[in-house]
């Protein structure tokens, strides 16, 4: 199963700066997808981000509030725009391999806006 | 829109006690996955299912796959503290290339 590691762990920021959240797998994989989950609680896909082309959001997210990067098939970037407290959550990115539609998930980003 | 009915949603039981976390839906999956996650931890994959009918065990976890593949149960045989988790099912359709999570089900066993 492929490996993945994501930066920062967790971050402390304030309202109206911006995060950019980095995916690293340790194996070439077309897609990789975007998710937010508060502690707890289940995960809602933020965006799909395959390599070369735009990522798709699912509703209720907007590119320019997380804009999404994909140079290549083993790396991406979220970023979280002009943060507000609501923003405050775990950040996870995943990568589809294997039967199924299984997907790995990287360790999160554990984000709280002040 | 795919909805996964999880439950229950908290269970609290004793080391050795037996338990089961069901997952349901109305819609037909290609798939179904299991995953336990940990404070401060991604999801870890349990299980993969793909084969209406289909049982899988791993050591004391015992995970089905109904017939009709619109709903899967998680067996646990004598918990263990370290059984503690979040427990989160997740579906795949296969055409959207996307997972349709549960709500998950939070797990504590007291020693």
């Amino acid at each position: 199963s492929a490996v993945i590691s994501q930066k920062p762990s967790r971050d402390i920021c304030q309202r109206g700066t911006s995060l950019t959240i980095q995916c690293q797998v340790d194996s070439q994989v077309t897609m990789m997808f975007w998710y937010r989950q508060q502690p707890g609680q289940s995960l809602t896909l933020i965006a799909t981000a395959n390599q070369g082309s735009e990522a798709t959001y699912e509703s209720g997210f907007v590119i320019d509030k997380f804009p999404i990067s994909r140079p290549n098939l083993t790396f991406s970037t979220l970023t979280v725009s002009n943060m507000s407290p609501e923003d405050s959550s775990i950040y996870l990115c995943s990568v589809e391999q294997g039967i199924g539609d299984t997907q790995y998930f990287g360790p999160g980003t554990r984000l709280t806006v002040l | 829109t795919q909805l996964l009915e999880q439950s229950p949603q908290f269970l609290s039981i004793q080391e050795g006690e037996n338990l089961t976390v069901y997952c349901n839906s109305s819609s037909v999956f290609s798939s179904l996955q299991w995953y336990r996650q940990e404070p401060g931890e991604g999801p870890v994959l349990l299980v993969t299912v793909v084969t209406g009918g289909e049982v899988k065990k791993l050591k004391r976890l015992t995970f089905q796959f109904g017939d009709a593949r619109k709903d899967s149960s998680l067996h646990i045989t004598a918990a263990q503290p370290g059984d503690t988790g979040l427990y989160l099912c997740a579906g795949g359709t296969g055409s959207a290339r996307q997972l349709t999570f549960g709500s998950g089900t939070q797990l504590t066993v007291l020693p």
